[in-house]
């Protein structure tokens, strides 16, 4: 079992382009839930996926937004990017409220 | 609205020491609280999950409690090593409705341990 996989690794972008970062969930998840992490800081919620709809959001603008696919993969797209827009971008799966995270994005908006 | 603050933000010990993380949470109505560590950079690994009707889980050398009364978990780490040089998050799951659970991180405690 691959864990939580997401893609790419590390990501430079500059200011105004749009990107978008991949999660594959854990086998057998069907839950998907995002979240940006600044520097020094804990992880803030951006919103969750099942069932290929957005299920819960947290206080992030519509430049922030998501797909599931039927394989409960998932994406996170950011358009118009902004320099406060650089952090760690965490995705996780879920099976009976337990968390598992993967290693992350590395987002850098120059 | 659910919040969590972990004390102290940062701790730096030396090696074999026991020592204690604490995590505080403002609404009692949770339904599990789940401690994770992040190396930097890195993402994040579970160590304990306590469910709303648990007192505490053991892994090896920690344990974590949960008072709901009090608002507060504990995480204990027994004989501290280098290796658990870490940073440690305390995250809440909770009923903001009915049906409708939300999760919240608190903002972690950097934690060094000195060989």
């Amino acid at each position: 079992d691959a864990g939580v996989t997401q893609s790419p690794t590390h990501l430079i972008k500059t200011r105004g382009q749009q990107v978008t970062l991949r999660c594959s969930p854990k086998s057998g998840h069907d839950t998907v839930s995002w979240y940006q992490q600044a520097l020094g800081q804990g992880p803030q919620f951006i919103f969750q996926y099942y069932e290929e709809e957005e299920r819960q959001r947290g206080n992030f603008p519509d430049r922030f937004s998501g797909h599931q696919f039927p394989n409960y993969s998932s994406e996170l797209n950011v358009n118009a990017l902004l320099l406060g827009d650089s952090a760690l971008y965490l995705c996780a799966s879920s099976f009976k409220n337990i968390q598992y995270f993967g290693a992350g994005t590395r987002l850098s908006v120059l | 609205k659910q919040e969590v603050t972990q004390i102290p933000a940062a701790l730096s010990v030396p090696e074999g020491e026991n020592l204690v993380l604490n995590c505080s949470f403002t609404d009692s109505a949770i339904y599990n609280l789940q401690w994770f560590r992040q190396d930097p950079g890195k993402g994040l690994t579970s160590l304990l999950l306590i469910q709303s009707s648990q007192r505490e889980q053991t892994s090896g050398r920690l344990n974590a409690s949960l008072d709901k009364s009090s608002g507060r978990s504990t995480l204990y780490i027994a004989a501290s090593q280098p290796g658990d040089s870490a940073t440690y998050l305390c995250v809440l799951r909770y009923w903001v409705d009915t049906g409708r659970r939300a999760l919240t991180f608190g903002s972690g405690t950097r934690l060094q341990v000195q060989p």
